[in-house]
C-alpha cells in the first residue's frame, strides 16, 4: 500500500465548476500537508499548506485536512481553463527540511 | 518571491556519456535542496537530498555512483548523470526552500527533461 493514495484521473469539468481532488494517506504521522500544482513539462508550484487539521482559503483555492479520516481535499471554486493541470497533493512528518510524499497527482481538464 | 533556476531545461546525450543539471536559488539562500525524478504521468520520486557542504543523502534504490551530487555553495546544486542509459531518460525537478521561512513551501525548478540515445 503506497503511503499517499491519489487517483490520477484525468477529470474533466465544464467552465465555473467546483472541482474537488483528494487524497488519502496511511502514516498518522503526517503533519504538513501540500498542494501542488504542475503543468506539462514544468516544476511543480505550490498552492497551499496547511499544518495539522483544519480548512485554508486562498481565493478560489480551499485546502482542507481531516487528520482523523486521514483525508485532505483541494477545492477550486469557479475553475477556468487555466486550471487545467496536474494537481499533485504532498505530506511530510516534521517541519524542517522534511522530505515530502507526494501522490501520483489528478489530471483536471477544464473546458470551456 | 523564492526563486529556483534549472538549467538546462532539456538536454540529448549520447548512450555512455554524463549530463550535468544545474539547480540556483535565485534570491536566497538554500543549505538544503532536493533532487526528484519524475516519469510520464507518474508522480515525483525523490532520488537525494543535496546539503551544502556535506554529502548528499541518497533515497534507497538510488545509485549514488551513477547520480552524482554537489552542493558546493549555499546556491547551487548540481546533479550529474553518468554513464547515462536510455532508461535514465526522465524528468529530473530540483526544489529548495529559503532557510527562514516558517512553512514548508518549497519551491521548485523548471526541471530537467533528459532523453539518452
Amino acid at each position: 500500500q503506497k503511503e499517499v493514495e491519489q487517483d490520477p484521473g484525468p477529470l474533466s469539468v465544464p467552465e465555473g465548476a467546483i472541482v474537488s481532488l483528494n487524497c488519502t494517506y496511511s502514516n498518522s504521522a503526517f503533519q504538513y500537508f501540500m498542494w501542488y500544482r504542475q503543468y506539462s513539462r514544468k516544476g511543480p508550484e505550490l498552492l497551499m499548506y496547511t499544518y495539522s487539521s483544519g480548512n485554508k482559503e486562498d481565493g478560489r483555492f480551499t485546502a482542507q485536512v481531516d487528520k482523523s479520516s486521514k483525508y485532505i481535499s483541494l477545492f477550486i471554486r469557479d475553475s477556468q481553463p487555466s486550471d487545467s493541470a496536474t494537481y499533485l497533493c504532498a505530506m511530510s512528518v516534521s517541519g524542517g527540511y522534511n522530505k515530502l510524499i507526494f501522490g501520483a497527482g489528478t489530471r483536471l481538464a477544464v473546458h470551456p | 518571491g523564492a526563486v529556483v533556476s534549472q538549467h538546462p531545461s532539456w538536454v540529448i546525450c549520447k548512450s555512455g556519456t554524463s549530463v550535468k543539471i544545474e539547480c540556483r536559488s535565485l534570491d536566497f539562500q538554500a543549505t538544503t535542496m532536493f533532487w526528484y525524478r519524475q516519469f510520464p504521468k507518474q508522480s515525483l520520486m525523490l532520488m537525494a537530498t543535496s546539503n551544502e557542504g556535506s554529502k548528499a543523502t541518497y533515497e534507497q534504490g538510488v545509485e549514488k555512483d551513477k547520480f552524482l551530487i554537489n552542493h558546493a555553495s549555499l546556491t547551487l546544486s548540481t546533479l550529474t548523470v553518468t554513464s547515462a542509459h536510455p532508461e535514465d531518460s526522465s524528468f529530473y525537478i530540483c526544489s529548495a526552500a529559503p532557510g527562514d521561512r516558517g512553512d514548508y513551501g518549497y519551491t521548485f525548478g523548471s526541471g530537467t527533461r533528459l532523453t539518452v540515445v
